[in-house]
């Protein structure tokens, strides 16, 4: 089965970091560029950064350029998000999803969701 | 960033058709895909490159982007159809959703 499972989320404090992880199972995850994309309770989607399959090409939101961080691991089939000067509007459910080098063809799987609350 | 503009909501009846737009400058120049998220549930894609549907989607749904306006499509809607929709298209090196679309099945 195509799987991915997020995990690392949590209660963190203004100014403060987490790193997310996404492990993938049931496809060659080194063959698939990746994303991770956020949703604020009762908001939209708002996709926050891109990975190529070698990690050569990354992309960020504006939101989030400077702060955050993309990374990936081929050989343990794990994507990874370090968040760093965590603000509260950064409070959302955290998805990765798995995309594709030609962006085009959209992210066609998902997980489902690691949750991120940023608060004193 | 890109900005994509979609209706907030979008009604119709059963066994009629749905068009949730999706506006954007130019927006005919880059390719729009689609995702449906119903409540509680990932987003699933719907439509990639336009108009290509992935394996295991209906073919009530279809995709068109001309102009300024990418459009889905869902004929024949039933009430499994009732969800959010968000288009998406990338600007140079930047993917971003438009502020997405309920769309209730009445």
């Amino acid at each position: 089965e195509v799987q991915l499972v997020e995990s690392g989320g949590g209660l963190v404090q203004p100014g403060g970091s987490l790193r997310l992880s996404c492990a993938a199972s049931g496809f060659s995850f080194s063959n698939h560029a990746m994303s991770w994309v956020r949703q604020a309770p009762g908001k939209g989607l708002q996709w926050l950064s891109y990975i190529t399959t070698g990690g050569d090409n990354i992309f960020y939101a504006d939101s989030v350029k400077g702060r955050f961080t993309i990374s990936r691991d081929n050989a343990n089939n794990s994507l990874y998000l370090q968040m760093d000067s965590l603000r509260a509007e950064d409070s959302a459910l955290y998805y990765c999803a798995r995309a594709s080098d030609y962006r085009p063809h959209g992210m066609d799987v998902w997980g489902q969701g690691t949750t991120v609350t940023v608060s004193s | 960033s890109y900005e994509l503009t979609q209706p907030p909501s979008v009604s119709v009846s059963p066994g009629q058709t749905a068009r949730i737009t999706c506006s954007g400058h130019q927006l005919g120049d880059k390719y729009v895909c689609w995702y449906q998220q119903r409540p509680g549930q990932s987003p699933v894609l719907v439509m990639y490159q336009d108009s290509k549907r992935p394996s295991g989607i209906s073919e009530r749904f279809s995709g068109s982007n001309s102009g300024n306006t990418a459009t889905l499509t869902i004929s024949g809607t039933q009430s499994m159809d009732e969800a959010d929709y968000y288009c998406q298209a990338w600007d140079s090196s930047t993917g971003d959703f438009g502020g997405g679309t309920k769309l209730t099945v009445l």
